[in-house]
């Protein structure tokens, strides 16, 4: 079965530290995984995914088969970088439906 | 924004009712979906469907219905048999090639009383 765990629910963090927010995945073929994201008010939007290997307002996210994790990071956390962060996969090509994680709110604090 | 839509922002009800949630996508896209988001559980998939007159359920079906009569609508009925209808509820659309990535609309919060 295809799941995605984000172990924490809420990441505090001050501005200009590092972020490192979890995603874990169970799946048994090769997934396609995603971050998006939904600033307040605001319609979620994807982040970043696998595939590209981009960095999108300076986060970025390494796909790790051993450890099947996709941690979101970025090096210096601003205020604007609080939101809802989902990771979420999918485990076939063509338009087949995601499958997220709970998501973690990231607080980032002045 | 725009390219994806759903509306109303905002729909009450009283138990009992049956309420229409609707979503609309001028991207070309052949494949919609229907997710419910409740706090602390992420998103999960209600119904989703890759083309006209077809759909599929997804993992919180029950006391929901859905129709696909047009490539660019995808309506979302919620039932009296829904046992807590009460959330918000997000359409999204992906097209047909890779990487497949998902548009969401900006939601509707449903609440039945």
């Amino acid at each position: 079965a295809q799941r995605v765990t984000q172990p924490e629910k809420l990441l505090s963090v001050f501005k200009g530290a590092p972020v490192e927010l979890k995603c874990n995945y169970s799946y048994s073929g090769s997934p396609e995984l995603f971050w998006y994201v939904q600033y307040s008010r605001q319609r979620l939007q994807l982040l970043l995914r696998h595939i590209s290997r981009e960095s999108i307002k300076g986060f970025t996210a390494d796909l790790n088969k051993g450890e099947t994790s996709f941690h979101l990071k970025k090096p210096f956390a601003q205020e604007e970088d609080s939101a809802m962060y989902y990771c979420a996969l999918s485990g076939y090509s063509g338009n087949t439906p995601l499958v997220f994680g709970k998501g973690t709110r990231l607080s980032v604090i002045a | 924004d725009g390219g994806i839509t759903q509306s109303p922002k905002y729909l009450f009800r009283k138990e009992g009712q049956n309420v229409t949630l609707s979503c609309e996508q001028n991207l070309n896209h052949d494949a919609m979906y229907w997710y419910r988001q409740d706090p602390g559980q992420g998103l999960r998939l209600i119904y989703y469907s890759q083309i006209v007159n077809d759909f599929q359920k997804g993992d919180i079906a029950e006391g929901y219905s859905v129709s696909r009569e047009k490539k660019e609508s995808f309506p979302l009925t919620v039932t009296s048999a829904q046992k807590n209808p009460t959330a918000f509820y997000l359409c999204a659309s992906s097209n047909d090639r890779a990487p497949y990535e998902q548009y969401f609309g900006p939601g509707t919060r449903l609440t039945v009383t």
